[in-house]
């Protein structure tokens, strides 16, 4: 199994483009979470999703948009990109929600806006 | 609101006992877990409690005591490999299954 895999490792974007986060899991978990990590913060929960075709916002939504069209697959979408989008962005997947709900992560997206 | 607190740095000697300690204030609260995460890498998993108590595995354990919103985890024989951040994450209810809300993280730092 790749477990979480994303895409890209880096980008740097320009104030006002677009891009979307590419995130899979083949774990064939139900549960996928996007969040975003400032430097020396912890990670804040963007949206997340329970399976194809339910999501849900986060803390921190706002500039971001998601779709959950299969069960391996959760895109994040940023549409206008804004310099306070510099992060790093984590892709996370689980297998239940209750009980031990272990989150495993992907390695991680380092997004740069200028 | 939801509040999770736990120091910013630590500093420990290779071969000691350390513990990171952790205080939260949450609603809906499920269970606490604490992840690992090397510099540059993403978080990986370490401990889960839900009931007070303590929980041993190998070299690290972590307790839990729900009626005072505190946990720690403690790492024993700590080696060089240990140096990172650790998060300590509360799960808490959504209105669609359980979420994870992260305190900031304690950096670690083992020396010779």
């Amino acid at each position: 199994n790749a477990g979480v895999t994303q895409t890209p490792k880096f980008r740097i974007l320009k104030i006002g483009q677009s891009m979307t986060l590419q995130c899979a899991q083949d774990m064939n978990h139900n549960y996928m979470y996007w969040y975003r990590q400032d430097p020396g913060m912890g990670l804040k929960l963007i949206y997340y999703s329970v399976g194809a075709g339910i999501t849900d916002k986060g803390e921190v939504p706002n500039g971001y948009n998601v779709s959950r069209s299969t069960t391996e697959d959760f895109p994040l979408r940023l549409e206008l990109a804004a310099p306070s989008q510099t992060s790093v962005y984590f892709c996370a997947s689980s297998l239940v929600a209750g009980g031990l709900n272990e989150q495993f992560f992907g390695p991680g997206t380092r997004l740069t806006v200028l | 609101g939801q509040n999770i607190d736990q120091p910013t740095e630590m500093t420990a000697t290779e071969g000691a006992i350390v513990q990171i300690n952790c205080t939260y204030q949450t609603s809906g609260f499920n269970g606490l877990f604490w992840y690992q995460q090397h510099a540059g890498e993403a978080p990986t998993f370490l401990s889960y409690n839900v009931l007070d108590g303590l929980e041993e595995k190998g070299r690290f354990s972590s307790f839990l005591s729900r009626s005072k919103g505190y946990s720690y985890l403690l790492l024993k024989e700590l080696q060089m490999k240990d140096s990172a951040s650790y998060l300590c994450a509360v799960t808490l209810d959504m209105e669609y299954g359980n979420k994870l809300v992260f305190g900031a993280g304690t950096i670690l730092r083992v020396k010779s």
